[in-house]
């Protein structure tokens, strides 16, 4: 069974303070591996799409990076903007479904 | 615009009063699924259908059905609700299954309460 955890559970940074999200899988085999923002009463938006060890995204102040049993997503500088709940989800080759992790709470402040 | 729209929004309802959450895509897109989102358990998977008048069960099908019978519409039936089922609901869409369906365009969200 395919297990997505992630940690912390909740992290709270002051603006310009950088830090990462980690995003530990267990899968038989990856198809993808992929991170989505929620803001509060909103549904998830995607990010980022990792296929393979080594890859790595970027997007304004976000990296995403992808190892064999982990991703991290790297936020530089954040600002209060980037305060919302960071997810995870992992899809495996033989698959058609995902599976969510329970999220990080990222709070910035000013 | 693209957009998945979900309704209602929001809905109290008693036990065994059937109802249904309706899913619309303007995106021509293949591939819809249902998740639940509860504090503790993160998003699962209810169904997923990857085309019309296919449908199968994800992780948390009991309680509920669904029916694809045009590529735009995706309802969530409730025959009787149960408190269990008291959650948030959110509709997803994906334009290429199988291999992209993690690139997924979700609904803003359907707040379900079950007393």
């Amino acid at each position: 069974e395919d297990q997505v955890t992630q940690s912390p559970e909740a992290l709270r940074l002051q603006e310009g303070e950088s830090s990462s999200l980690n995003c530990s899988y267990t899968v038989s085999g990856l198809r993808g591996l992929f991170w989505y923002r929620q803001d509060p009463g909103k549904g998830p938006e995607f990010l980022f799409t990792l296929y393979s060890a080594g890859e790595e995204k970027e997007k304004e102040r976000l990296k995403a990076t992808l190892t064999k049993k982990e991703s991290f997503l790297h936020i530089t500088a954040p600002k209060p903007e980037d305060s919302a709940t960071y997810l995870c989800a992992v899809q495996e080759t033989s698959g058609s479904r995902l599976t969510f992790g329970e999220g990080t709470q990222l709070t910035v402040n000013p | 615009e693209a957009q998945v729209t979900q309704n209602p929004r929001y809905l109290i309802t008693v036990t065994g009063k059937k109802l249904t959450v309706t899913c619309s895509q303007n995106m021509n897109h293949e591939y819809m699924s249902w998740y639940r989102q509860d504090p503790g358990l993160g998003l699962r998977q209810i169904y997923y259908s990857m085309n019309v008048e296919v449908t199968d069960k994800g992780d948390v099908p009991e309680g509920y059905k669904v029916s694809r019978k045009e590529k735009r519409n995706f309802p969530l039936i409730l025959e009787s609700p149960s408190p269990n089922q008291t959650s948030l609901y959110f509709c997803a869409t994906a334009p290429y299954p199988p291999s992209f369906i993690g690139e997924l365009f979700f609904g803003e969200g359907s707040r379900l309460t079950v007393l």
